[in-house]
């Protein structure tokens, strides 16, 4: 089975530009999630959805963080103008509905904002 | 104050001791406790993860929680040199969100 799909890997941009990460979930995961890893910070929540509707954004740290899921195998991540405060690495995971069900993530998109 | 706390190492051990990972937590209403493991570059993915208080083993790996005192920990028995990551402890909260510690980074040298 294919895990979850990030693009790009990695992304180096200067700073002001706009930048977009991709993410494609398991087949038949109805949740979706965007994290942030960062040395200071860990592992934080931005935002997930259930059914593509976003449910909890309030992890998103500014209005130039914004999220989308038009369908059921594909969402993005966009951060318009982008900051060197952005440098992180972000995650994209998935799981299935229903009880405990545990979230599998991607490889992740290393982004460096000079 | 965190809703959970742990410590980043790094923890270097020799191949074949037995480790010790820890977290503590100060909410009392998170539900499920998890531990992931994370290798260089990869993201992380479940190991184990359990519900209630007590013990919960599978193969080397040993997972406790003691709601009570709130603290999780994670034993890994004959740690192997590719045991090598860092390890995550992770818990739920009632809105389904998960609340993830600092992760301890793990060396096991052979």
């Amino acid at each position: 089975d294919a895990g979850v799909i990030q693009s790009p890997r990695h992304e180096v941009t200067e700073m002001g530009q706009e930048v977009t990460l991709r993410c494609k979930p398991i087949s038949g995961h109805d949740y979706l999630f965007w994290y942030r890893q960062t040395m200071m910070r860990g592992l934080e929540l931005l935002i997930y959805f259930n059914n593509n509707v976003p449910i909890d954004d309030s992890g998103m740290p500014e209005d130039r963080f914004s999220a989308k899921m038009p369908n059921a195998s594909f969402s993005t991540l966009k951060i318009q103008p982008s900051e060197p405060r952005d440098s992180a690495v972000y995650f994209c995971a998935s799981s299935r509905p229903g009880g405990y069900q545990p979230q599998h993530f991607g490889d992740g998109t290393r982004l460096s904002i000079l | 104050q965190k809703e959970v706390e742990q410590d980043p190492g790094p923890l270097s051990v020799p191949e074949g001791a037995i480790v010790s990972l820890n977290c503590t937590y100060s909410n009392s209403a998170f539900q499920y406790f998890m531990w992931y493991r994370q290798y260089s570059r990869k993201g992380p993915e479940l190991l184990m993860y359990t519900y209630s208080s007590g013990n919960k083993e599978d193969g080397r790996f040993t997972a406790q929680v003691d709601k009570s005192s709130k603290y999780i920990s994670l034993f890994i028995r004959d740690s192997q040199p590719s045991d090598s990551a860092t390890y995550l402890c992770a818990l739920e909260n009632q809105g389904g969100k998960l609340i993830f510690g600092q992760g301890t980074e793990l060396s096991v040298k052979p």
